[in-house]
């Protein structure tokens, strides 16, 4: 049974360009929440999907942007990338009606 | 608004010795309560949860926690540390709408 799976696991972009990080779920879960960490600080909430709609949001601006797919893989989109979007970003899946939220690997995005 | 509070940004025991990390959560309502691992480069693994019920939660690797509500703390603690526990611990607390708040994290150091 596969876990939370995210790609890709490195990435490095310039100032400007847009960005698209994948999270595919664990098997039997339909709730998908997208988060950044950045160095040195634990992980902030950015938005959470649930049957492909957004179901709350955190405190991001409007450049990033998010969609659930019918099999419930998630896509993190991030337009006019800054220097201060470097960080990890981790996909965090779990069932709506439980609890128990687990989180993949993470994608480690650069923007140069 | 809800919130997390890690005083201690590192910490470091000997090989054999217990531990204690603390953590402080504001939140209105019974809190939903974990702690996470984070060893470099990687996601984050669940240790424990707390829900409701017995306030002493148990967990994996040995690892177990107490929310005490009069002290709006939940502190993680291990008996005897192992080298291999050298990570980054986040307690985190949940609202009603499956968000996860982190705090910024304690860093484990384990001396030989």
């Amino acid at each position: 049974d596969a876990g939370v799976t995210q790609s890709p696991t490195h990435l490095i972009k310039t100032r400007g360009q847009q960005v698209t990080l994948r999270c595919s779920p664990k098997s039997g879960h339909d709730t998908v929440s997208w988060y950044q960490q950045a160095l040195g600080q634990g992980p902030q909430f950015i938005f959470q999907y649930y049957e492909e709609e957004e179901r709350q949001r955190g405190n991001f601006p409007d450049r990033f942007s998010g969609h659930q797919f019918p099999n419930y893989s998630s896509e993190l989109n991030v337009n006019a990338l800054l220097l201060g979007d470097s960080a990890l970003y981790l996909c965090a899946t779990g069932r709506a009606t439980n609890y128990g939220y687990t989180f993949g690997s993470g994608t480690r995005l650069t923007v140069v | 608004a809800q919130s997390v509070t890690q005083p201690d940004i590192h910490i470091t025991v000997s090989e054999g010795a217990s531990l204690e990390l603390r953590c402080n959560y504001s939140y209105g309502a019974t809190p939903y309560l974990f702690w996470y691992v984070q060893s470099p480069g990687q996601g984050l693994q669940l240790l424990l949860k707390y829900f409701s019920g017995d306030t002493l939660v148990q967990g994996i690797k040995g690892f177990e926690a107490e929310f005490k509500r009069s002290q709006s703390s939940f502190n993680l603690r291990k008996p005897s540390v192992h080298w291999s526990d050298a990570a980054e611990y986040f307690c985190a607390v949940m609202n009603r709408d499956d968000k996860i708040i982190f705090g910024k994290g304690t860093r484990l150091h384990i001396l030989p």
